[in-house]
């Protein structure tokens, strides 16, 4: 069973908010990712780390930043959310194989 | 650029069909896995391949990795609405540190 958890599993927020997406993971993983996707469509990269201290940008230019000055925890942090925003968000980390958590369901009023 | 490609994207299809799904790269893979979602949720690994020519069975899907490493199959036997969901495949490129790479997917809807 997969050991990767995203808080929160629903966030509905208003416009110009900063929010952080909170992505965790307890396999001792070094590569990370952070997905965007709308309902029954591809994922699309918009982050992933290599490691700790790294951090790259993916296939999808994003607003959104993140960190990885831990293992486990590879935070999302959106500065100032907007309408355009509203998503759904999924973490995975890998070893050959991935894992993802549960996803964050965003809505930006 | 998308390095996988998936085929077909979207697959309507009667309960007790049968369907193939494919994803085809022109890089060379270490290792392939297919996932499945549902609504809501993230995705699920359901198999991985690793060699050249590889078959795996998981009741009635059977997953081939393609001789060459670079494409894979999924077959699906007398599909059921519960087989309902995105599949994705997803290979490990050594040429980019390990990192994985998705294919678009594919949005197979059984109706019973």
């Amino acid at each position: 069973e997969a050991d990767i958890y995203q808080t929160p599993r629903y966030l509905v927020i208003g416009t110009g908010k900063k929010i952080t997406l909170e992505c965790s993971q307890t396999m001792g993983h070094d590569k990370m990712y952070w997905y965007q996707q709308d309902p029954g469509m591809e994922l699309h990269l918009i982050h992933y780390s290599y490691g700790v201290n790294s951090t790259e940008k993916g296939d999808l230019s994003s607003e959104s930043t993140v960190s990885r000055i831990r293992t486990e925890h590879f935070p999302l942090t959106l500065e100032s959310a907007r309408p355009s925003h509203t998503s759904q968000y999924l973490c995975a980390s890998s070893d050959r194989e991935a894992f993802f958590g549960q996803g964050t369901r965003l809505t930006v009023v | 650029t998308q390095l996988l490609e998936q085929s077909p994207q979207f697959l309507s299809i009667q309960e007790g069909e049968n369907l193939t799904v494919y994803c085809n790269s022109s890089s060379v893979f270490s290792s392939l896995q297919w996932y499945r979602q549902e609504p809501g949720e993230g995705p699920v690994l359901l198999v991985t391949v690793v060699t050249g020519g590889e078959v795996k069975k998981l009741k009635r899907l059977t997953f081939q990795f393609g001789d060459a490493r670079k494409d894979s199959s999924l077959h699906i036997t007398a599909a059921q609405p519960g087989d309902t969901g995105l599949y994705l495949c997803a290979g490990v490129n050594r040429n980019a540190g390990n990192m994985l790479t998705f294919g678009g997917g594919t949005r197979l809807m059984v109706k019973p």
